[in-house]
């Protein structure tokens, strides 16, 4: 079983405060994605990353995919409110692995105004 | 609005019982899975379907069963149900199976064993 580990557990910040959330495995992963979870919904997906030391921008999250396609990170700038949630990394394995996809516990995010 | 409807959205029940959760992908998806998601593990894998037949399966327990039909609903089937069973059940659906392929998450059946 492939593992994903995330960190932190838990953030709490100031609107307009930078943060960044890791996503780390010691296995290989042919590609990664992030979903962004609110009370009483199912996870929304922000971006899928495939290649190796890819870095793809949605407005303020930049989301990067380490060289060995191991751990990848989500770089927020000057969070708002509405960046609250619970921010879910997610990998599909190789070969026989590919057809699961496996979730991290999460990043609980909570920014104040 | 993902496309994916999942009933019912609350379950209460009793240990012992059995319980049937439904799901309907988006129009178009072949893929259904099943996660189930509580506050100390996290979503967990349980099991997938790519156009009726099964294709992966994670950590699902003996008790539990699912089917995807022709129609490609699928119904995950919990029996003789524990206290520790209680959690969100997630469906979610896919178009393909192929790396990258987005998955698109139900709002949840959220099962309370009492």
């Amino acid at each position: 079983t492939q593992l994903l580990e995330q960190s932190p557990q838990f953030l709490s910040i100031q609107e307009g405060e930078n943060l960044t959330v890791y996503c780390n495995s010691s296995s290989v992963f042919s590609s990664l994605q992030w979903y962004r979870q609110e009370p009483g919904e199912g996870p929304v997906l922000l971006v899928t990353v495939v290649t190796g030391g890819e870095v793809k921008k949605l407005k303020r999250l930049t989301f990067q995919f380490g060289d060995a396609r191991k751990d990848s990170s989500l770089h927020i700038t000057a969070a708002q409110p509405g960046d609250t949630g619970l921010y879910l990394c997610a990998g599909r394995g190789t070969g026989a692995g590919s057809y699961q996809l496996t979730f991290g516990k999460g990043t609980k995010l909570s920014v104040i105004p | 609005d993902s496309g994916v409807t999942q009933t019912p959205k609350h379950l209460i029940t009793a240990t012992g019982q059995r319980v049937t959760l439904r799901c309907s992908p988006r129009s178009g998806d072949l893929s259904v899975y099943w996660y189930q998601q509580s506050l100390d593990q996290g979503l967990q894998f349980l099991i997938q379907y790519y156009n009726g037949e099964e294709r992966a399966k994670g950590n699902i327990l003996e008790r539990f069963s699912a089917q995807q039909f022709p129609d490609l609903h699928s119904e995950l089937n919990l029996s003789s149900l524990e206290l520790g069973d209680s959690a969100l059940y997630f469906c979610a659906s896919s178009v393909s199976i192929l790396a990258g392929s987005p998955l698109h998450f139900g709002n949840g059946t959220r099962l309370t064993v009492t």
